[in-house]
């Protein structure tokens, strides 16, 4: 099982669209996680960090099922400016590699 | 202020050339990471320093050379460099290496092209 997996996607979703991305990591011992965003040739940008549970962000909401080890992204209310890559990473807390990324999902958001 | 920067934006250069890329933060930062990437991949770490030490090499080829002058800069010298090599190289800085919120924050990235 890979470290960190993601669905490549392309999603290709409507404007106004609600929409999640999850993502699965590997290690239970595995301590927090986050989304960023990155814009083609353009640097990955930090969208939310999760902790706990999840968290809120406008309408960004990012959820932590440790049980299951995943982690999910909701975008609500899709804007053409959501179109990016979403990258999904974890901080495995040990080892050689502290941060771990997941391949990406692509999102395109459509008039 | 949660701002890295990268100089320079974009570079080209042949295989014999020798050239350094240049990062610098002034979050305080104690870690700072060299990553490479590929179109359509993931970022792929390279080198992590914590505390102005080298912590991490991913196993980088020589012609890659990370210095760290002080706790605000980061280097990458560049010599010999491979087609291959032609990629966005981004820089990025967290709190701790080791800290459980880790977030890191990225550079815009130099963009290379080895000929």
């Amino acid at each position: 099982r890979k470290e960190v997996e993601q669905d490549p996607g392309p999603f290709n979703v409507p404007e106004g669209a609600t929409v999640a991305f999850n993502c699965t990591y590997s290690n239970s011992a595995s301590q927090s996680f986050f989304w960023y965003r990155q814009d083609c040739r353009k640097e990955p940008k930090l969208l939310m960090s999760v902790y706990s549970s999840g968290n809120e962000d406008g309408r960004f909401t990012a959820q932590l099922n440790r049980a299951s080890q995943y982690i999910s992204l909701l975008i609500r209310d899709s804007k053409l400016s959501d179109s990016a890559t979403y990258l999904c990473v974890v901080n495995m807390g040990s080892g050689n590699t502290p941060l771990v990324f997941g391949k990406g999902t692509r999102l395109s958001v459509i008039a | 202020d949660t701002e890295v920067t990268q100089t320079p934006k974009h570079l080209v250069m042949g295989m014999t050339n020798k050239k350094s890329l240049k990062c610098e933060q002034h979050m305080g930062h104690r870690a700072m990471y060299w990553y490479k990437q590929k179109a359509k991949k993931p970022p792929e770490l390279m080198f992590v320093y914590s505390y102005e030490k080298l912590s991490i090499n991913e196993s980088v080829p020589s012609r890659f050379s990370p210095e760290c002058p002080n706790s605000s800069l980061l280097n990458l010298h560049l010599h010999a460099l491979q087609p291959e090599d032609s990629a966005l190289y981004l820089c990025a800085s967290s709190p701790d290496l080791w800290d459980r919120n880790n977030e890191q924050y990225f550079g815009p990235g130099t963009r290379l092209t080895v000929t």
